[in-house]
Order: C-alpha cells, then structure tokens, then sequence
C-alpha cells in the first residue's frame, strides 16, 4: 500500500541547535507537503513540493524533495522555542489523496 | 475568510451508540477529506469527497461512512461505536488537487466510554 515512514518519531534538542526530519516512501510521489502541529492544535499546512530536486525555504526552515520524488526533508536552523511541536510530512500518489507520516515530534530544551 | 469549522468540538458517546460530526469548508473549497488522530496511529485517512462525489477512502470499516451536501459541508457518522473510536477527527478542506495544501478544522475529540 502506499505509505509513508517519517523519522526520528521523537527530536529533543538545545535551544539554538539545528533540527532535522526525513521522510521515504517506497513508491514515487506526485508530490509532498509539510505541516506543523502545535501541542493541543491542528495540522497547519507549512508547504508544498513538487518537483525532483526541489529545495524551498522559509526563514529558518529548509525543505527538500529528493531527485527519485521518494523521499524528502524538513531542516530547522537554530531552533527556537515557537518551533515546538509535531511535523508531518504527507506525501501524495497522484490520486488527490494525502499519506501522513507518522510525525516527528520536537521538544526545545530552553 | 473563515476557515474550517468543525462541530461539535467535543463529544462523549458509549459504546454502540453512533455520532454525526459535522465540517463547513472553507469557502469556495469542494474537496473535503477526513482524518482520524489517535496517538498510536498518527493520521490515519478515512474519506475524501469532492462535489458530493467519494473520491477516496480509507482502510476503515463499514461503520465509518461519509456525505457531502451541495454546498460542500460534509458530515461523517461512525455507527456502533468501539472504544477503539475514541480520536481526534480532523476534517481538512483544499481548492482541489491538494492544491496549496490543507487547511484542517481544530477537530471534534470523540470519547466513547
């Protein structure tokens, strides 16, 4: 079936470090988005990738989409305490239904 | 513009009863997928509807089933209830396509007692 494995399951790091989660399928992707859940929130839909190779940034955060649209990345560069919470990745098959990781949850440590 | 709005945000049912849940989309939005969260299982896909047409559904059981009305607000109802059912149900709303993402309701927290 169509899945996708997202890992750590479970990220603590020092205030100012940097923060990384990866994301595979075993099939190829149409196309992978990123959501962040606050602790107590909803999934709030961060970006969207789609083509091989693709690199986008947001201020601290860097997501990558591998060359094979099979696996992906979310790098947080000097993480700060707002960035708490639980990222998804969702990977879609090209049927207009989404996948989710299983998430990456990320503490701060102040 | 108002986003997705989910109702009832909290509900506490016992076991063989049903519920209805209930989701407004965002405005202009016809696809109108839902998730359950429970902790275990992260999201888990249940159905996606578009223009009051199933699109997609989800490894879940027959009790578990869906509609979307003609102004896209979609409602989904579990029938004889499990403790098993006890989650978070996140109903998601998207232009179609998945295009620009998801925008999810604050969920309805089902407890089956």
């Amino acid at each position: 079936g169509q899945q996708v494995m997202q890992i750590p399951q479970y990220q603590h790091v020092q205030e100012g470090e940097d923060f990384t989660t990866y994301c595979n399928s075993s099939t190829t992707l149409s196309n992978i988005q990123w959501y962040k859940q606050r602790p107590g929130g909803h999934p709030v839909f961060l970006i969207q990738l789609v083509k091989s190779g693709e690199v986008k940034k947001q201020k601290r955060l860097t997501f990558q989409f591998g060359e094979a649209k099979k696996n992906s990345s979310l790098h947080i560069t000097a993480t700060q305490t707002t960035d708490v919470g639980t990222y998804f990745c969702a990977g879609g098959f090209g049927n207009e239904k989404l996948t989710f990781g299983t998430g990456t949850r990320l503490t701060i440590i102040p | 513009k108002a986003g997705v709005t989910q109702t009832p945000r909290y509900l506490i049912k016992t076991r063989g009863q049903q519920v209805t849940l209930s989701c407004s989309p965002i405005s202009g939005h016809r696809s109108v997928s839902w998730y359950q969260q429970t902790p275990g299982q992260g999201l888990q896909f249940l159905f996606e509807y578009f223009s009051e047409t199933q699109r997609n559904k989800g490894n879940f059981p027959g009790r578990f089933s869906g509609r979307q009305f003609s102004n896209s607000r979609s409602e989904m109802n579990v029938s004889t209830l499990e403790l098993g059912d006890s989650a978070l149900y996140l109903c998601a709303s998207s232009g179609g396509q998945g295009k620009l993402g998801y925008t999810f309701g604050s969920g309805t927290r089902l407890t089956v007692v």
